[in-house]
């Protein structure tokens, strides 16, 4: 089974309007961190934001805000007042405990647009 | 956040030859960096952990022999692709650890598109 399923390969929003990007994880382990990656067309990996297991509160960062539902299994990353410069890849990755490397494990990505 | 040069940004090389790219932490110390490989619109697919000091543990698939790491410094971690065929051209994205322990995270590199000739 896939640990970190990303089932939209592509979405529209149009500008200054919000959008959410779907993730949900399978992991046995009880401590385990949850990353989202912005990718633009230029090919780097921008960090945008961090979730941990035992966080109580969603994480947010600026206009990016991760609605964790940690019994569903989900992370899905918010994007208010979208801008043009938001079209990317968005990548969600996790990284478990149990794994000493440090290894992230990423979905297979969502393409936003954002319409003028 | 933490920064992580990458150079070169894109090579073209024949069919034979050998390429070197280094994977830099700019403003913090890595004992971990990784490298990662990704075809046109798809996922980063991890190649292999590269441990200062240490042998680099490669990812199940990928030749070792083919993909030569060094991490000689703590903030400087080499990938040379070997006798690099056409099928080796791809983008090459590294990245280093910040922070250790259940808050760490990955800072990438600006990545390297190389094609083989």
């Amino acid at each position: 089974a896939q640990k970190i399923t990303q089932t939209q390969p592509g979405m529209f929003v149009q500008e200054k309007e919000a959008v959410t990007l779907d993730c949900t994880y399978d992991t046995s382990d009880p401590s385990y961190g949850l990353f989202w990656y912005k990718q633009p067309s230029s090919g780097e990996m921008i960090f945008l934001i961090y979730q941990g297991s035992y966080d109580q509160q969603n994480a947010t960062e600026g206009r990016y805000s991760l609605n964790f539902q940690k019994a569903r299994k989900s992370a899905n990353l918010v994007i208010s007042a979208s801008q043009l410069g938001d079209s990317a890849m968005y990548f969600c990755a996790m990284r478990e405990a149990m794994d000493s490397s440090y290894k992230l494990i990423f979905g297979s990505g969502t393409r936003l647009l954002v319409r003028p | 956040g933490a920064v992580v040069s990458q150079h070169p940004s894109r090579v073209i090389c024949k069919s034979g030859t050998s390429v070197k790219i280094e994977c830099r932490s700019l403003d913090f110390q890595a004992t971990t960096m990784f490298w990662y490989r990704q075809f046109p619109k798809q996922s980063l697919m991890l190649m292999a952990t590269s441990n200062e000091g240490s042998k680099a543990t490669y990812e199940q698939g990928v030749e070792k022999d083919k993909f030569l790491i060094n991490h000689a410094s703590l903030t400087l971690s080499t990938l040379t692709v070997t006798s690099a065929h056409p099928e080796d051209s791809s983008f090459y994205i590294c990245s280093a650890v910040v922070g250790l322990g259940d808050t760490d995270t990955q800072y990438f590199g600006p990545g390297t598109r190389l094609t083989v000739l």
